[in-house]
């Protein structure tokens, strides 16, 4: 069965902390992995992994894919309360468009 | 462009009703979902639809009834609410054109409470 795990579920750390979320993924025929961000309202999109691109970045946050362990990192350095928020990942496998998802992890940002 | 979006955007139902959540997206994208999410249970799929008048079950259909008679549309339906109905909701969409293939937009969710 296709699953889709995060760590940790929740975290709370500082401003200016630097925080490592994890996803690991075992889907059949992977085609990507997919990262969001969900503040109170719906999910938003961050980035997208690939067989063609393993590495991501935007600013503050940047993601990796390993293909061969088979897990995902998403990494915010220099955090500010407005990064609380819970962190989503999901996978995507096979032809049919639909993504696995992971429980998420509740990220805190304390001043 | 609005994208995606839901009506309504708050309910209230007593056990046994009935209501109709709608999602519009106006992005021309061939695929829509709808999604529920509870605490520490994540986003978990109903339905999805892979093109106007095409359907399928997700991982938790049961209770649930949707149609897409419209491509830009996508309706969700309670025929006889339940308390373990109470949820937030989300549609989503996704396109089959280039890069990125897999994202899916989401609408801003309603939030439904079955009493």
């Amino acid at each position: 069965e296709d699953k889709v795990v995060q760590s940790p579920l929740s975290l709370v750390v500082h401003e200016g902390d630097t925080v490592t979320l994890n996803c690991s993924y075992e889907v059949t025929n992977f085609r990507s992995l997919l990262w969001y961000k969900q503040e109170k309202k719906a999910p938003t999109f961050l980035f997208m992994l690939t067989s063609s691109g393993i590495e991501k970045k935007s600013g503050r946050l940047s993601s990796i894919l390993d293909k061969k362990e088979l897990f995902s990192i998403l990494n915010i350095t220099a955090t500010q309360t407005g990064d609380s928020a819970i962190y989503l990942c999901a996978s995507a496998g096979g032809n049919n468009r639909k993504l696995i998802w992971g429980l998420g992890t509740s990220l805190a940002v304390n001043p | 462009n609005a994208g995606v979006t839901q009506t309504p955007k708050f309910r209230v139902l007593k056990t046994g009703q009935s209501m109709t959540l709608l999602c519009a997206q106006d992005m021309n994208h061939e695929y829509m979902y709808w999604y529920r999410q509870d605490p520490g249970m994540g986003l978990r799929l109903i339905h999805y639809s892979v093109g106007e008048g095409t359907t399928a079950k997700g991982e938790v259909p049961d209770g649930y009834n949707v149609s897409r008679l419209k491509k830009q549309n996508f309706l969700l339906g309670l025929e006889s609410a339940a308390p373990s109905q109470t949820s937030v909701y989300f549609c989503a969409s996704s396109s089959t054109g280039t890069t990125p293939l897999y994202e899916q937009y989401f609408g801003p969710g309603t939030r439904l409470t079955v009493t």
